[in-house]
């Protein structure tokens, strides 16, 4: 079974451009999630979908991030203008539709600004 | 609101030495925990977990048991490789449903480094 697949894995943009990191969740999972991963710190939530509709989203910054799942499948995480600030690992997970279902995590996109 | 805190690291132990990192965590209710482990260049994975008070997490050798009394999830193992070296992140799912399920409260991790 193929795990959560990320892409790029590396990206370096100057900062004011914009950038967009692609998520292919495991096979049949209906819940993705994308977390943020700054340096020596646990990750954070940005946001949560139940297939396509966002059902936690109170931690994203609404100002320069937004987030798609148009087909309740992939998903799509934009920034735009990245700052300094936003060099972190951006993390996509996933998970079945279960109470305590575990979440799965893809290998992360390092995303640097300069 | 939920929180985990971890021991502070890093962590140095010779191989086959005995391992714990400390994870005591804040939540209402019965949250699951459970620890994550990542490898240097890759994704978090998961290592074990518990889902109610007094169940025990094991997998590879490491076990926790989640201590309702002491809201502990301490990490442990009685043999530590060089293969172990990684960073080990606590984490907390909150009961209940609503927009909290499913969130998981990380703590800030704990990197463990082994020497042969």
């Amino acid at each position: 079974e193929a795990g959560v697949v990320q892409s790029p894995r590396y990206k370096i943009i100057e900062k004011k451009q914009p950038v967009a990191f692609w998520c292919n969740p495991i096979s049949g999972h209906n819940t993705l999630y994308w977390y943020l991963q700054n340096l020596g710190q646990g990750p954070e939530l940005l946001i949560r979908y139940e297939n396509e509709e966002a059902v936690d989203d109170s931690q994203l910054p609404k100002d320069r991030f937004s987030a798609e799942r148009l087909k309740g499948v992939d998903s799509t995480l934009k920034i735009q203008p990245a700052e300094l600030g936003d060099s972190a690992v951006y993390l996509c997970a996933s998970s079945s539709k279960s109470y305590s279902g575990t979440q799965y995590f893809g290998p992360g996109t390092r995303l640097t600004v300069l | 609101g939920n929180s985990v805190t971890q021991m502070e690291g890093p962590v140095t132990l010779s191989e086959e030495a005995f391992l714990t990192i400390n994870c005591t965590y804040t939540a209402t209710g019965y949250p699951s925990l459970f620890w994550y482990v990542q490898y240097p260049g890759e994704g978090l994975q998961l290592l074990l977990k518990a889902t109610k008070a007094d169940d025990k997490g094991s997998n590879k050798g490491f076990e926790a048991t989640y201590r309702k009394e002491t809201t502990s999830f301490h990490l442990e193992k009685g043999s530590v490789q060089v293969s172990d070296s990684a960073v080990y992140f606590c984490a907390l799912s909150p009961d209940g449903g609503g927009t909290s399920y499913g969130k998981l409260t990380f703590g800030q991790g704990t990197i463990l480094t082994v020497h042969p």
